[in-house]
């Protein structure tokens, strides 16, 4: 089982329509848990962390479920501009803070 | 700042050549990294290290080696460069925290190809 799991879609979507996409890790003693966004042939950058109590940012919200190990990330009023690849990322183990595991990605497009 | 920047950005090679890619980061960070990013693979970390003057081995170092001998920057090494080696390399930086990760600066990646 691979240690960060996320449907690789695509997930072809119109404008203005909401979206979510899930994501399951397997220790159970993971720390830390983020989305990243990267778009096409650019670098990942952080779009959110995740917490335990989950946390909204604008249209963008984020949920941990630890006993089932999951988390999540819901997109509101889709945007042209959200059009990208989605990036599960957990910090897998207590004591490694610097080490991150990423998924394999969950790509997005947003139509009219 | 220019956050964290990589050279070169495209290289071919042809297999057995060496080559170096530099990573440098300005915004004065403890930890560096390096991944590569192969379709349907996600990020794979090579090598990282947590201060200057250290590495530590990553997922899938074999076939790499790196240095870090000034803080800010973090040099990557194919001594001798094989297909399988093809890939986006893309190098990060971030603070350091024990407790829990910090958030991870990418450079905009190397595009290599090793014919």
């Amino acid at each position: 089982r691979k240690e960060v799991e996320q449907d690789p879609g695509p997930f072809n979507v119109p404008e203005g329509a909401t979206v979510a996409f899930n994501c399951t890790y397997s220790n159970s003693a993971s720390q830390s848990f983020f989305w990243y966004r990267q778009d096409c042939r650019k670098e990942p950058k952080l779009l959110m962390s995740v917490y335990s109590s989950g946390n909204e940012d604008g249209r963008f919200t984020a949920q941990l479920n630890r006993a089932s190990q999951y988390i999540s990330l819901l997109i509101r009023d889709s945007k042209l501009s959200d059009s990208a690849t989605y990036l599960c990322v957990v910090n897998p183990k207590a004591g490694t803070a610097s080490k991150l595991t990423f998924g394999t990605g969950t790509r997005l497009q947003v139509t009219l | 700042n220019a956050g964290v920047t990589q050279t070169p950005k495209f290289r071919v090679l042809k297999t057995g050549q060496s080559m170096t890619l530099l990573c440098a980061q300005d915004m004065n960070h403890e930890y560096m990294y390096w991944y590569r990013q192969d379709p349907g693979m996600g990020l794979r970390l090579i090598h990282y290290s947590v201060g200057e003057g250290t590495t530590a081995k990553g997922e899938v170092p074999d076939g790499y080696n790196v240095s870090r001998l000034k803080k800010q920057n973090f040099l990557l090494g194919l001594e001798s460069a094989a297909p399988s080696q093809t890939s986006v390399y893309f190098c990060a930086s971030s603070y350091s925290r024990r407790s829990a990760a910090y958030e991870q600066y990418f450079g905009p990646g190397t595009r290599l190809t090793v014919t």
